[in-house]
């Protein structure tokens, strides 16, 4: 398996409490992606980053925000979390995009009530 | 826009029978396709890529560009393929950057 670490790997938190979700990586990979999962919409793309604080959107941006200091670590916050938000969260990463696949972390749930 | 359809959320298939999992994609350039499998509560994995065209686990994918699908298929369905599956779709979004962009999945059980 990759060398993709998430954390946590579970969270229970209340509406309007800001969350971060951590990736880290051992790969040395320049693409890192985060993604949820929810049944009936198959995995979406939150945002991604090509390079150390280089981020863009994906499909499902609205209400997340991501940062990334260095190559091995790409983190997620909802600044103000809302149950909209209670997903499976995956990190992803990859060498290039295009032609080379993707490997992906654990997940993790976050519930919010 | 790029776009993957899988049409059946749900497949249920006997053991030894065959398994076709359907992939049909829209996108306008070259597209790299791909399978994932998710084994419960695990994180996914590749299964196969279509520029590979390689056999894992028994399992095959042709790329058809003038039906523009992807289909995946294994010819005798074994127990432990019961998983959830997804398409993907490699292409390049309006950054410049290519992303994958995901079906909905298809979830196969295979009963004994």
């Amino acid at each position: 398996d990759a060398g993709i670490t998430q954390s946590p790997r579970h969270k229970v938190t209340e509406t309007g409490t800001p969350v971060t979700l951590r990736c880290h990586q051992t790969e040395n990979h320049r693409y890192m992606y985060w993604y949820r999962q929810d049944p009936g919409h198959g995995l979406r793309l939150i945002h991604y980053s090509y390079g150390v604080k280089d981020t863009d959107k994906g499909e499902v941006s609205d209400g997340y925000s991501v940062s990334r200091s260095k190559t091995e670590d790409f983190l997620l916050t909802l600044e103000s979390a809302t149950s909209s938000q209670t997903s499976v969260y995956f990190c992803a990463i990859g060498p290039s995009p295009g032609n080379q696949p993707q490997h992906f972390g654990d997940g993790t749930r976050l519930s919010i009530l | 826009a790029q776009r993957v359809t899988q049409p059946e959320k749900l497949l249920s298939v006997f053991k030894g029978a065959p398994v076709e999992l359907k992939c049909n994609y829209s996108y306008s350039g070259s597209p790299e396709l791909f399978w994932y499998v998710q084994y419960s509560r695990q994180r996914l994995q590749l299964l196969l890529r279509h520029i590979s065209r390689e056999s894992i686990k028994g399992f095959t994918a042709d790329l058809n560009k003038g039906e523009t699908s992807f289909h995946l298929k294994k010819p005798f369905a074994q127990e432990e393929d019961s998983a959830m599956y997804y398409c993907a779709l490699s292409g390049l979004g309006d950054s410049g950057y290519s992303t994958l962009t995901f079906g909905k999945g298809t979830m196969l059980l295979v009963s004994p």
